[in-house]
């Protein structure tokens, strides 16, 4: 059971480039997300997912497209970076339970630096 | 839209309490607590429900008030492990999306 994978750890692009964030969880979870972290900002939702085939904005979504064909894959896109999308991204999930308590399942986090 | 939390940073020297304040404008289904490490992905320490009681975990508890849509974190007796920035994240019904606060940095000092 290995949670949640996000890959890559680190990357580097160049403003204008595009590229692809992954994120996989193998418990199940039908709630997936990604938050970015500026220093000063906390965690900012950018997308979010209820289930497969469903999508729907957070609070910054600008700049990212996600789509999520199967119940373990949530993968982020940026179709054009920008240097204001510097950041670290870290992608969540939580199982919704009977009890109400969805607790978030961190990945370990993406570093991405646009020049 | 985000929660508000208090106050943005607090130093202490170990075996002192501390307390975090986090609040919206929104009610509120439920308010988790996690605390995140320099260089770590946030960790789950403790989720507050809607007429749920006060919840505890060693010397770390937390409480929800529905009214005033405001919760608080309570460290009683310090330990150095404790250092690090904690966020409130809120929830307005029990399925829906986590919006964090700002997060609040702790540092406890020997």
């Amino acid at each position: 059971n290995a949670g949640v994978t996000q890959t890559p750890k680190f990357q580097v692009l160049k403003t204008g480039q595009s590229m692809t964030l992954q994120c996989a969880q193998d418990m199940n979870h039908e709630y997936m997300s990604w938050y970015r972290q500026d220093p000063g900002m906390g965690l900012r939702l950018i997308h979010y997912s209820v289930g497969a085939g469903i999508t729907d904005q957070g609070e910054v979504p600008n700049g990212y497209n996600v789509s999520r064909s199967t119940t373990e894959d949530f993968p982020l896109r940026l179709l054009s970076a920008a240097p204001s999308q510097t950041s670290v991204y870290f992608c969540a999930s939580y199982s919704r339970g009977l009890t109400g308590a969805n607790v978030l399942t961190f990945g370990a986090g993406s570093r991405l630096t646009v020049l | 839209q985000q929660p508000v939390q208090s106050p943005q940073a607090v130093i202490l020297r170990e075996g002192e309490d501390a307390v975090i304040n986090c609040s919206s404008s929104k009610a509120l289904y439920s308010v988790h607590w996690y605390r995140q490490k320099h260089g770590e992905a946030p960790v789950f320490l403790m989720i507050l429900l809607k007429g749920g009681e006060q919840k505890g975990h060693d010397k770390i508890s937390a409480s929800f008030n529905e009214k005033k849509q405001q919760s608080s974190l309570y460290l009683t007796a310090s330990q150095l492990s404790y250092s690090g920035t904690y966020f409130c994240g809120t929830l307005k019904t029990s399925y829906d999306k986590v919006i964090f606060g700002p997060g609040t940095s702790l540092s406890v000092i020997p």
